[in-house]
């Protein structure tokens, strides 16, 4: 079976420009999470979908982030402009079903960020 | 408030020893899930294992054991006989039944085994 699929895996950029990163969930599940990893913060909650409705967006860290889920087999995550301090490992997870207690999270390999 | 605690920082061993990863939480629930997860040098992050709050038996798997006490809000994990492939961060994570959804974690123990 197939896991939380991630695109890009490596993504280099300059500041100003727009990234969109990409996740498609474990088939099935009904839960996604964007998160964020850095050395200084370490892991972050940025938002997170169930059915595809934008649940908790509390950790999206400013308007130039933006995410949406159109369909239960797909979401992005978008910084526009995106700044030096964007850069970052971006993980996308999955899990089987809103409000289960005990819900374990499937994460997706990552996306790496750098933000010249 | 919910809080995650991992005191450890960094933890470096030699092959086979013995190591055990700290984890304290926070919680104002009565029924909760506690996890671990292993994220290796290649970045991913792997589920090791769950824990509900009314199942205080420890759990072998392996060389890997943990050990849940509710009077001291602990759920630490035990590796034995570490092998260099052990090498990685570990993340300790907290889920509350009002709140299910969302993972509280820790902020990462890096262990290195060293041949």
């Amino acid at each position: 079976d197939a896991g939380v699929i991630q695109s890009p895996r490596h993504e280099v950029t300059e500041m100003g420009q727009e990234v969109t990163l990409r996740c498609k969930p474990i088939s099935g599940h009904n839960s996604l999470f964007w998160y964020r990893q850095t050395m200084m913060r370490g892991l972050e909650l940025l938002i997170y979908f169930n059915n595809n409705v934008p649940i908790d967006d509390s950790g999206m860290p400013e308007d130039r982030f933006s995410a949406k889920m159109p369909n239960a087999s797909f979401s992005t995550l978008k910084i526009q402009p995106s700044e030096p301090r964007d850069s970052a490992v971006y993980f996308c997870a999955s899990s089987p079903k809103p409000g289960l207690a005990g819900n374990e999270q499937f994460f997706g390999p990552g996306t790496r960020l750098t933000v010249l | 408030a919910q809080k995650v605690t991992q005191a450890q920082t960094e933890i470096s061993v030699v092959e086979k020893e013995d190591v055990t990863l700290d984890c304290v939480y926070e919680t104002r629930d009565t029924t909760y899930y506690l996890f671990w997860y292993k994220q290796p040098p290649s970045g991913e992050l792997v589920f090791l294992i769950r824990r509900n709050s009314f199942d205080e038996q420890n759990e072998i798997s392996g060389r890997y054991s943990w050990n849940f006490q509710k009077s001291t809000s602990s759920f630490n994990f035990t590796i034995t006989a570490s092998q260099v492939v052990d090498s990685a961060v570990y993340f300790c994570a907290l889920s509350e039944v009002l709140n299910t959804d969302k993972l509280i974690f820790g902020t990462g123990t890096r262990l290195q085994v060293f041949p």
